[in-house]
């Protein structure tokens, strides 16, 4: 199984500024990597595929990068509705992993 | 536009069954691959079970296999997932997901699953 781990566990943020959030696979999966973004009481909702691919509807602050085993999510200029927690997940190979998840909260 | 609901979740006892339900409306159900994804109270997210579009082929995580069964209807837009020997650790809200080549573009709002005597 392939094991995923995010870091840092909780990024404090001032609105306005840029969060980076990283993701480390313990071994490679290409490119096929999501990242995901969950709200208190909702069911999450995909924001990047295949690394650095932004779902349809997703803003552009929202950047994805990375291959192999090393991944990261940058959110410029964050807006209060960012606030939130991230999930990177694997899906190169079964079972579908996710990360433990980044909790973006207010500086 | 694109939509799944789940149903079926519920207080049960440990050792019972459950049954959970998705329906979906809005795509052909036909042609995409199914997921269950669990989450436990305050906890990450968990793969659970994947079925194909036919439904010819299934995975399941180690922690739920020999106990859950992923299944679709595809003549009623539904997807399933019976479990049973429930255990503690399976409480967790379910969501179910359609898979878009590998990841998920739509999830149902999920199913509060509580295992507890």
């Amino acid at each position: 199984e392939i094991m995923m781990t995010q870091s840092p566990a909780t990024l404090s943020v001032s609105p306005g500024d840029t969060a980076t959030l990283s993701c480390r696979a313990s071994q490679s999966v290409g490119n096929n990597l999501a990242w995901y973004q969950q709200k208190p009481g909702q069911a999450p909702r995909l924001l990047i595929s295949r690394a650095s691919t932004r779902a349809t509807g997703i803003p552009a602050r929202f950047s994805g990068s990375g291959s192999g085993t090393e991944f990261s999510l940058t959110i410029s200029s964050l807006q209060s509705e960012d606030f939130a927690v991230y999930y990177c997940q694997q899906y190169n190979k079964w079972p579908f992993t996710f990360g433990p998840g980044t909790k973006v909260d207010i500086k | 536009q694109v939509q799944l609901v789940e149903s079926g979740g519920g207080v049960v006892q440990p050792g019972r069954s459950l049954r959970l339900s998705c329906a979906t409306s809005g795509f052909t159900f036909s042609v995409y691959a199914l997921h269950w994804v669990r989450q436990a109270p305050g906890k990450g997210l968990e793969w659970v079970a994947f079925i194909s579009y036919d439904g010819n082929t299934e995975y399941y995580a180690d922690s739920v296999k020999g106990r859950f069964t992923i299944s679709r209807d595809n003549s009623k837009n539904t997807l399933d997932l019976h479990m049973s020997g429930l255990r503690g650790e399976d409480t967790a809200v379910y969501y179910c997901a359609r898979s878009d080549s590998g990841p998920y573009l739509y999830w149902g709002q999920g199913t509060l699953v509580t295992v507890s005597s």
